[in-house]
């Protein structure tokens, strides 16, 4: 079984300080994680990945996570926020030998940017 | 390059009618999975479609509910005898064949369900 915790329904930030969604994770193997991004009324985007290689990955828009496997997280970050990411957050976790293709998706964490 | 294809984007049916909802996948792209995203309890995985076969249908309601890939056109997620707890927005969503396939989804923009 997989699942995807995403603790916190909403994080506040002002705009220009550095932002942090968590996101913790489950998976009976190695998993494959995932970061997307959702604007009121529209669909989700991709925004970057874990496969393997590098704990630091770099996605769009300037944003990054950390894949820390002794605490199973996977926290996107960003070192300056604007007001334009603000929106919904969902991580997503697939096991990566299991055989599924289906990623499992957290609650979703909406992040709100303060002019 | 055009995206993942929803259609409609808003629907609107009254208690006891049928809905329908297509979705086109990207070009290129033989694996579409449903979503359904309800207020305050995220994107909950509903069924997995490959061309002519339902590969993963666990997250499907056993009754009213039913989802199709033919091998000609879109996949199509149908809702008979709709009740209001249906309202939500279903995402449909894509990805390429197994061997080209690195995990992400690309999603279409979603169809919004009212049920009156």
């Amino acid at each position: 079984a997989q699942s995807v915790a995403q603790p916190e329904d909403q994080v506040n930030v002002a705009e220009g300080n550095p932002l942090t969604v968590k996101c913790t994770y489950s998976v009976s193997g190695n998993p494959y994680l995932f970061w997307y991004v959702q604007y009121p009324n529209r669909g989700l985007q991709f925004l970057l990945k874990y496969i393997t290689g590098d704990n630091l990955v770099k996605g769009s828009y300037g944003f990054e996570a950390e894949f820390n496997k002794s605490q199973t997280s996977f926290h996107l970050k960003k070192p300056s926020a604007l007001v334009s990411d603000s929106a919904l957050y969902f991580c997503a976790v697939r096991d990566r030998g299991g055989g599924s293709y289906i990623p499992t998706f957290g609650r979703g964490t909406s992040l709100i940017v303060h002019p | 390059n055009a995206g993942v294809m929803q259609n409609p984007r808003h629907l609107v049916r009254r208690r006891g009618q049928e809905a329908r909802l297509r979705c086109s996948p990207m070009k290129g792209h033989s694996h579409v999975y449903w979503y359904r995203q309800l207020p305050e309890e995220g994107l909950k995985f509903m069924v997995y479609l490959q061309k002519e076969n339902i590969i993963d249908e666990s997250g499907m309601p056993k009754e009213r509910f039913s989802a199709e890939f033919p091998k000609e056109g879109p996949s199509i997620l149908r809702i008979q005898q709709v009740v209001r707890g249906d309202s939500a927005a279903y995402f449909c969503a894509s990805s390429p064949g197994q061997s080209a396939n690195t995990g992400e989804l690309f999603f279409g923009e979603g169809s919004r369900l009212t049920v009156l």
